[in-house]
């Protein structure tokens, strides 16, 4: 079954821009979706089909693919992005097709 | 919009049932071609797939739940639901429901419900 690795932590500035990796050897072939998750909040998806954008979601967030590493970029970074990112793939080869990383907390110094 | 709310019983003992429900408003069970979802997060760890239940009714657990998962849903009260037998404590976690997006390949949650606490504990 596949495996999604993430860094544990991120740490950056407000203003600057925060990169989340997601690496994995299924990475490459299937669509990867991402969410932030505030404590005590239901998660939320911020990038679907590696780099598309849900409505009400700012253009700050953007996600791209390079082989077998998803990335997640936060623009001009802000107090209210310190969250939990986790990403996600579907392999519906698999008999685990739900695969969730484990998770990156964006710390915003 | 499209909201979820998780219910159900916080604290179970070792060995006995987990049962939660996540009621739907927004959208029909009855009408819709949706499919739906359940998620857990221990504490400290990340998101873990359970299972879904297709709008068709049939369900697709995730293996090491397989033996001990039912995801049903009942169309009369717009709610869905998880029951979990033999609970341990390793079943401690904040369960999420959530909507099934994206195509068959490519499934997606979303949105989620804001998620309960379950501890098993005697």
């Amino acid at each position: 079954s596949s495996v999604l690795a993430q860094p544990h932590s991120v740490s950056v500035s407000p203003g600057q821009t925060a990169t989340i990796t997601c690496g994995g050897n299924d990475v490459g072939s299937k669509s990867v979706h991402w969410y932030q998750q505030k404590p005590g909040q239901a998660p939320l998806l911020v990038v679907y089909y590696d780099s598309d954008r849900p409505s009400g979601i700012p253009e700050r967030f953007s996600g791209s693919k390079s082989g077998n590493t998803a990335t997640l970029t936060i623009n001009r970074v802000e107090a209210g992005d310190e969250a939990d990112y986790s990403c996600q793939i579907w392999d519906n080869t698999s008999e685990h097709p739900g695969v969730f990383g484990g998770g990156t907390k964006l710390t915003v110094l | 919009q499209l909201q979820l709310v998780e219910s159900g019983s916080g604290l179970v003992k070792p060995s006995q049932t987990l049962s939660l429900t996540c009621s739907v408003s927004g959208a029909s069970l009855s009408s819709g071609d949706y499919s739906w979802t359940w998620i857990r997060q221990p504490p400290g760890k990340g998101l873990e797939w359970i299972g879904y239940i297709f709008h068709s009714g049939s369900t697709y657990y995730n293996p090491p739940f397989k033996s001990r998962v039912t995801i049903s849903v009942d169309k009369s009260k717009n709610q869905f639901s998880l029951k979990m037998d033999s609970v341990t404590a390793a079943d401690t976690a904040v369960y999420f429901c959530a909507k099934v997006g994206g195509y068959y390949d490519s499934r997606y949650f979303d949105p989620w419900g804001q998620g309960t606490l379950v501890t098993v504990s005697s």
